[in-house]
């Protein structure tokens, strides 16, 4: 099993352009997270998806959009990049139980110069 | 709201010396607490959780973690710190009303530095 898996590793991107960045597990997992990470702020929620075909806004939402057209992925778009999206980005996925832990993907290092 | 505290940014202990890093929480109902672990330039990993039952809990690489209701408090612990356990440690917390059992809350981290 490669778990979750996170394509690219790295982005450098100019203000205004666009980018997705894809998320895919293989554990048959239900739910899907994405997250960024800033220094000092932890780990901050920016869109889920407790099934295929449902996505839901979390902590942090404005500038990205998501979908779930398959259960194994899970992908966050960039429509129009700007510096303040420059972060590393966590996707991360679980079983539907409530006390199920969350397995996560290596991350993607983005700068939006 | 949900939400999770991580009063120290940085602990720092000798190696071979207890550890605990400090986690306190807020949440409506049953909280699930967890903690996980973030080498450099690494996802995280899970290293434990508190669900129900005893309130210590034992996980992986030799941690445990103590839940205490009154004190909302769920404090990691190791009796005796490695330097291979210096990385980022985050404490999150799965629970309250309003769908919040769906989503996992954060704390902002702690950086253990276990020094030789």
């Amino acid at each position: 099993n490669a778990g979750v898996t996170q394509t690219p590793k790295f982005r450098v991107l100019k203000t205004g352009q666009s980018m997705t960045l894809l998320c895919a597990q293989d554990m048959n997992h239900e739910y899907m997270y994405w997250y960024r990470q800033d220094p000092g702020m932890g780990l901050r929620l920016i869109h889920y998806s407790v099934g295929e075909g449902t996505t839901a806004k979390g902590e942090v939402p404005d500038g990205y959009n998501v979908s779930r057209l398959k259960k194994q992925n899970f992908l966050l778009g960039l429509e129009s990049a700007a510096p303040s999206q420059t972060s590393v980005y966590f996707c991360a996925s679980t079983r539907a139980g409530e006390a199920d832990e969350q397995f996560f993907g290596p991350g993607t290092r983005l700068t939006v110069l | 709201a949900q939400s999770v505290a991580q009063p120290e940014d940085q602990v720092n202990v000798a190696e071979g010396n207890p550890l605990t890093v400090k986690c306190t929480y807020s949440v409506s109902g049953n909280p699930y607490l967890f903690w996980y672990v973030q080498y450099p330039n690494r996802g995280l990993q899970f290293l434990l959780k508190y669900i129900t039952g005893d309130n210590l809990v034992k996980g992986s690489y030799g941690f445990e973690a103590e839940f205490n209701k009154s004190q909302t408090s769920f404090h990691l612990k190791k009796p005796s710190a490695l330097v291979s356990d210096s990385a980022l440690y985050f404490c999150a917390v799965r629970g309250g009303l309003s769908g919040g059992y769906n989503k996992l809350i954060f704390g902002a981290g702690t950086r253990l530095a276990v020094h030789p």
